[in-house]
């Protein structure tokens, strides 16, 4: 069964720093990985999503890796600013156990960027 | 692109009664995706539907909850009685093309209290 996993739960950063964010995966056989980014009460966002072939995907001051050899995924955020604070998820897509597609999602890592 | 479109954003009601929730999917994508979100248990895949068939229902709580897609432009989320504990934000994403290039794309959810 695969498990993801975000690691701080919460991360609070000054205006202008540099950061990255976590996603761990237990099963490397995986078709894309996203990642995702939620405001209170709104819905998801896609920011990027890396193909299973691919190590990374940039957006503007956003880029994502990926390595399924070691089931993990970094989101590196450039120059952070205010606007950024919002809860951020990954997610996996793969098979699941009945031969269709399963995406599991992370508990998320909740940022917020001090003025 | 007007996005996924879910209705109502909000629904109270009493506990016992029925809830229904809608979605319009993106035109054109094939896959569609019932989650919840709670504090306490996170992102939840409650029902996959691929062309319009159920493909992943393992997700569904209990037989209060059944799902239908009559075509590819709808799809209904039925709680039939309601109870307090399925009180919580319930989101619709759709998605297409193949498994590894095709990012979902959430809708804005209906948060549904049920007292």
């Amino acid at each position: 069964k695969q498990e993801v996993t975000q690691i701080p739960a919460a991360l609070s950063v000054p205006e202008g720093e540099n950061l990255v964010l976590n996603c761990s995966f237990t099963d490397s056989a995986i078709y894309n990985l996203q990642w995702f980014r939620q405001d209170p009460g709104k819905g998801l966002t896609s920011l990027l999503l890396i193909q299973s072939s691919q190590r990374e995907q940039t957006s503007g001051r956003l880029n994502a890796s990926l390595d399924k050899s070691s089931g993990r995924s970094t989101l590196y955020i450039a120059a952070s600013q205010p606007g950024d604070s919002a809860t951020y998820l990954c997610a996996v897509r793969a098979d699941g156990s009945g031969g269709y597609q399963k995406v599991t999602f992370g508990t998320g890592t909740k940022l917020q960027v001090i003025p | 692109d007007a996005g996924v479109i879910q209705s109502p954003r909000h629904e109270v009601t009493e506990m016992g009664q029925e809830v229904t929730l809608r979605c319009k999917p993106i035109s054109g994508h094939n896959s569609l995706f019932w989650y919840r979100q709670t504090m306490m248990r996170g992102l939840e895949l409650l029902i996959y539907f691929n062309n319009n068939v159920p493909i992943d229902d393992s997700g569904m709580p209990e037989d209060r909850f059944s799902a239908k897609m009559p075509n590819a432009s709808f799809s209904t989320l039925k709680i039939q009685p309601s109870e307090p504990r399925d009180s919580a934000v319930y989101f619709c994403a759709s998605s297409s093309g193949t498994p590894y290039n095709s990012p979902l794309h959430f809708g804005n959810g209906t948060r549904l209290t049920v007292t």
